[in-house]
């Protein structure tokens, strides 16, 4: 199993829509999870970072954490076309070392 | 909010060259940086882990003597490729953090490097 898994996409959504990522990890002890936002040619930006069980939102943005299951996720909502990149979703190991998933690309349609 | 500056941007070296990739936190204090290598259209890799004033540690199936890491000071890492070949080609990205993890550390990134080598 890879250390962290994302729906490689592309995922349409269209322009006003809620998008739904999703992520899942492999690393029990892990404490520290972000969702980062790569487009094309760039550096990744951190969006949201999250610790806690539970809902986390800011602005249009809110992540999920679920420990027990092992899973994270992002809404965007009322999405934009300036959302449409890929969304990488981080780890943080148990080692401290921060693992990335392969990222899932959103294409929002106008 | 917290700057990651890495230099050069771009770079196009011939094959069997050296590359220095530079690495600065500038307005906090990196106790640790980690590099990542991304392929087109693949998700960030690590590399590898430096801590101010100690060995890198180096993930499996990268070879240090190849991707030499110094993290000398709290502000400053640099990756060099060494006798870089074609393969080498990729586009390179450090990334600090100033705790030791948690709510108070999260990892920020610098623009990346684009290495071609010809």
């Amino acid at each position: 199993q890879k250390e962290v898994e994302q729906n490689s996409g592309p995922l349409s959504v269209p322009e006003g829509a809620i998008a739904s990522l999703n992520c899942t990890y492999s690393d029990r002890v892990s404490q520290s999870f972000f969702w980062y936002r790569q487009y094309s040619g760039k550096s990744p930006e951190l969006i949201m970072s999250i610790y806690s069980n539970g809902d986390k939102e800011d602005g249009r943005f809110t992540a999920q954490l679920n420990k027990a299951s092992q899973y994270v996720s992002l809404l965007i909502r009322d999405s934009q076309p300036s959302d449409s990149a890929t969304y990488l979703c981080a780890v943080e190991r148990g080692d401290d070392k921060i693992i990335f998933g392969k990222g899932t690309r959103l294409h929002i349609l106008p | 909010g917290a700057v990651v500056s890495q230099h050069p941007s771009r770079v196009i070296c011939k094959s069997g060259t050296s590359v220095k990739i530079e690495c600065r936190s500038l307005d906090f204090q990196a106790t640790t940086m980690f590099w990542y290598r991304q392929f087109p259209k693949q998700s960030l890799m690590l590399m590898a882990t430096s801590n101010e004033g100690s060995k890198a540690t180096y993930e499996q199936g990268v070879e240090k003597d190849k991707f030499l890491i110094n993290h000398a000071s709290l502000t400053l890492s640099t990756l060099t490729v060494t006798s870089a070949h074609p393969e080498d080609s990729s586009f390179y990205i450090c990334s600090a953090r100033g705790g030791r993890g948690g709510e108070d550390s999260p990892l920020h990134f610098g623009n990346g490097t684009r290495l071609t080598v010809t």
